[in-house]
């Protein structure tokens, strides 16, 4: 199927910094997703995005609904060794989910 | 809320056998799941969706004879890898769309995925 475009691929910074990634679309999505995978598990529901324009937060995490709902972002702030992992944005139409090739982020001690 | 387990977790077996996997929504009801298989570093491959009570509908390329796909239940899905050879190795994940229990149709909530390693 379908994948978004995500970006950056990969991301090695210091603890404490902030991060952002972001996800883009040619289409238009009813909700954007953002999840977060650990090496061996299955990916865990952060933020949902229903509307263009929101932003939301949950904790260090805020994400937004951009404008054109063609795309989105995820901010991660003051970062912890714990937020290591593989991001994953999604995007749903209504009847069908895409998802993003993943943002591998690693935390320097 | 929105649990989805997923049993087993990891399983080896020989080739030539058969291999079943059991999605369950723990706390809401599902019509429907997706199956994916994952190849380490890299994304979600959407395998096939599978709605209660009807046939799995398969992706491109993704064999249904191979793949059995049973959604016999509002919280349960299997997936069967049939006559497993070494390339069906992989992460298989299951998720469970919302819609039930105080979940959102607009999001999918995943199992903690099954390692299968074939010999």
């Amino acid at each position: 199927g379908q994948q978004l475009n995500q970006s950056p691929q990969s991301m090695f910074i210091q603890e404490g910094e902030d991060v952002s990634m972001n996800c883009t679309s040619s289409s238009i999505f009813n909700t954007w997703l953002w999840y977060k995978q650990e090496p061996g598990e299955g990916p865990v529901l952060l933020i949902a995005l229903y509307k263009a324009g929101e932003l939301t937060s949950n904790g260090r995490l805020t994400a937004q609904f951009g404008i054109t709902r063609k795309d989105s972002f995820l901010n991660i702030s003051a970062s912890i060794p714990s937020d290591v992992g593989i991001y994953f944005c999604a995007g749903n139409t209504g009847n069908q989910f895409y998802f993003g090739t993943g943002t591998s982020l690693t935390v320097i001690p | 809320g929105a649990v989805v387990s997923q049993h087993p977790s990891r399983v080896i077996c020989k080739s030539g056998t058969s291999v079943k996997i059991e999605c369950r929504s723990l706390d809401f009801q599902a019509t429907t799941m997706f199956w994916y298989r994952q190849f380490p570093k890299q994304s979600l491959m959407l395998m096939a969706t599978s709605n209660e009570g009807s046939k799995a509908t398969y992706e491109q390329g993704v064999e249904k004879d191979k793949f059995l796909i049973n959604h016999a239940s509002l919280t349960l899905s299997t997936l069967t890898v049939t006559s497993a050879h070494p390339e069906d190795s992989s992460f298989y994940i299951c998720s469970a769309r919302g819609g039930g229990g105080g979940t959102s149709y607009n999001e999918q909530f995943f199992g903690p995925g099954t390692r299968l390693t074939v010999l």
